[in-house]
């Protein structure tokens, strides 16, 4: 079965720092990888999705992620935090959107 | 475009009602899937459709029912709530196939059974 791992449920991270979200996952087959980011009381946005070629995938605001299959990896990377990136992050795998498999979130709080 | 919409945005129901929440979109997206969301839970997927007519279960169905009679409409229906029903259920969509597709998620249903 398919499994998504956030090892981090809170980061806090100082405006104007670098930023890695870590996640671990759990597939068969190659994934398909996605991070989404859940600002309060808001659905989810898509931040990047890796569905194959480069494995250093470029996102919206900034983000960027790279896939590591030797480590069954997917971090979030951000090189510099703003204010509003405060929100809750998810990692997520599946052979599609139709079957994806969420990891339980990382919140992110930003320090000024 | 209005995207995804659900109604209604907040509900309250006794153990045992019925209700439908209504999930729409105005894109023309094949591909649409409803979630329910708990605390330190991330996201779960209930079931998805891929079209018209087909539908399929994702990971925790028991519970509720979809259908899927136009493109546009992805109602799901809770026949007999229960407490742990208690979520935040999000409808989300994207059209068919291709890897640049982005995926539409709703505003959410917060739903409480008591």
């Amino acid at each position: 079965a398919q499994s998504v791992t956030q090892p981090d449920i809170h980061i806090t991270v100082s405006e104007g720092a670098s930023l890695e979200l870590r996640c671990n996952y759990s597939y068969g087959a190659t994934p398909y990888l996605f991070w989404y980011v859940q600002s309060p009381g808001q659905g989810l946005q898509l931040l990047l999705k890796y569905f194959s070629g480069d494995t250093l995938v470029q996102g919206i605001k900034g983000f960027e992620a790279e896939f590591k299959r030797s480590q069954s990896s997917f971090n979030l990377r951000k090189p510099s935090v703003h204010w509003s990136d405060a929100a809750e992050y998810f990692c997520a795998v599946g052979a599609g959107y139709s079957t994806l498999t969420f990891g339980k979130g990382t919140m992110l709080l930003v320090s000024p | 475009n209005a995207g995804v919409t659900q109604t209604p945005k907040f509900q309250v129901l006794k153990t045992g009602q019925s209700m439908t929440l209504q999930c729409a979109q105005d894109m023309n997206h094949e591909y649409m899937s409803w979630y329910r969301q708990d605390p330190g839970m991330g996201l779960r997927l209930i079931h998805y459709s891929v079209g018209a007519g087909i539908t399929d279960q994702g990971e925790v169905p028991n519970g509720y029912n979809v259908s899927r009679s136009t493109t546009e409409d992805f109602p799901l229906r809770l026949l007999s709530a229960a407490p742990s029903q208690t979520s935040v259920y999000f409808c989300a969509s994207i059209a068919a196939g291709g890897g640049t597709d982005t995926q539409y998620f709703g505003p959410g249903t917060r739903l409480t059974v008591l």
